[in-house]
């Protein structure tokens, strides 16, 4: 069964604590994997799309990597005004559909 | 550039009552549409999606139903709510470009809050 995994499922840091958030997946034929920012209240942002194991993307404080079963998104030296819920969903090849993970809420106290 | 509507912002309806949430998308054509669901803490949960006008795929049997009169146009309703209808409901587009997925994935609308009481 195709899954996205997301840990943890709330992170508090420090501002300039770095740390990294993890989803982990199980797809047959991944097609491409999307990590998205979520404020309280608002839809959620596109940040990066990673397509193939080994791709990074960077985005500010945040930097985001690919393995065959697994992404990380890097966030160093956070600032407050990162605190969101991250959310990462996969593509299979079998639709257009993306499977969402249930989150990672990041919380950086001043 | 692109944009999606939709509305209203915040919602508060007693149970037994009739639902309309409409989405509305600018600057492109023939997009995929997509009506998402959220409760607190929780993941996305795909509700529907459309490829055309006309065509709407149900992923979740519910108390809900969707429609796309018109391209750019997608109603997501019910004719009467249940308490557990209470969430976040989000729209979504996504286009194909060269038969793929656009890099950016899906665009989503801004959210309509949900009460029923």
């Amino acid at each position: 069964e195709d899954q996205v995994t997301q840990s943890p499922e709330a992170l508090r840091l420090q501002e300039g604590e770095s740390s990294s958030l993890n989803c982990s997946y199980t797809v047959s034929g991944l097609r491409g994997l999307f990590w998205y920012r979520q404020d309280p209240g608002k839809g959620p942002e596109f940040l990066f799309t990673l397509y193939s194991a080994g791709e990074e993307k960077e985005k500010e404080r945040l930097k985001a990597t690919l393995t065959k079963k697994e992404s990380f998104l890097h966030i160093t030296a956070p600032k407050p005004e990162d605190s969101a819920t991250y959310l990462c969903a996969v593509l299979r090849d079998s639709n257009y559909q993306l499977i969402w993970g249930a989150g990672t809420k990041l919380i950086i106290k001043p | 550039s692109q944009t999606i509507h939709q509305w209203p912002a915040t919602l508060v309806q007693p149970v037994g009552s009739p639902l309309s949430l409409e989405c509305t998308v600018e600057g492109t054509s023939n997009p995929n549409l997509y009506w998402y669901r959220q409760a607190a803490g929780r993941g996305l949960q795909l509700l529907f999606y459309s490829v055309g006008i006309g065509q709407i795929s149900s992923e979740v049997p519910q108390n809900l139903s969707a429609s796309r009169p018109q391209d750019r146009q997608f109603i997501l309703s019910s004719k009467k709510l249940l308490l557990s209808d209470s969430g976040f409901y989000l729209c979504a587009w996504s286009v194909l470009r060269q038969g793929r997925l656009a890099n950016y994935g899906y665009t989503f609308g801004s959210g309509t809050r949900l009460t029923v009481v």
